[in-house]
């Protein structure tokens, strides 16, 4: 049974039209977190929360958003998708930040931008 | 900030070869991570491993963290261990968290 899913897969958006990208986890972790993965890069972290906490890297654009409206869900929002904010994103869970920072990763959405 | 460096960026070989990877990292770490992308882009965690050695199976890592590196073995080679391995570093609490360039892997039938 999958253990972090993420919808959709597939996402294609518009120049400047916002998108929002959903991950959901079945595992009860306290922690989740969303990378960024371009063509032929490794991923990127770009922010997570432990519980309702939310920590952003520091390099991570304002651009990007994230909410958590309970333990189960995670959202990625894009404002303003440029041509440069396509690739893969990826989101991750762990138990706790001690343990491990992204311990269980989903399938990724793979986003197009038009 | 923390620099991660892995080699080879790329290695071929025959089904049932053994092989090492390996990751250097700048600074001192209390996290260090290997994963697999397989080529459908599924990223997997192998090893959590800041120090010491580990084995799973056919794989093993090990870490000498006093002189900033890490080594992940491969051994008996199966097509199925193709993809990209990278190795990941950072802070305790998920800070800074740094994914290494990957060393890219095909074995062949």
């Amino acid at each position: 049974d999958a253990m972090v899913i993420q919808n959709p897969r597939y996402q294609v958006t518009q120049f400047g039209k916002p998108v929002t990208l959903s991950c959901s986890q079945t595992l009860n972790h306290n922690v989740m977190y969303w990378y960024q993965q371009k063509s032929s890069q490794a991923p990127k972290l770009l922010f997570h929360y432990y519980d309702k906490d939310f920590n952003n890297e520091a390099d991570t654009p304002d651009n990007f958003q994230s909410r958590r409206p309970n333990t189960s869900f995670c959202f990625l929002d894009i404002r303003s998708p440029g041509l440069g904010d396509a690739a893969m994103y990826l989101c991750a869970t762990s138990r706790d930040l001690a343990v491990a920072a992204g311990g269980y990763f989903g399938p990724g959405t793979r986003l197009t931008v038009t | 900030g923390i620099q991660v460096e892995q080699s080879p960026p790329d290695l071929i070989l025959q089904e049932g070869a053994n092989s090492t990877l390996r990751c250097n990292f700048s600074d001192s770490v209390n996290n260090l991570q290997w994963f697999h992308q397989n080529p459908w882009g599924q990223l997997i965690n192998l090893f959590y491993i800041p120090s010491g050695t580990k084995q799973n199976g056919r794989l093993s890592a090990t870490t000498v963290a006093t002189e900033r590196y890490s080594l992940l073995y491969i051994s008996s080679s199966q097509t199925t261990d193709s993809g990209v391995y990278f190795c990941a570093v950072g802070g305790d609490y998920g800070q800074n968290f740094v994914f290494g360039p990957g060393t890219r892997l095909s074995v062949l039938p």
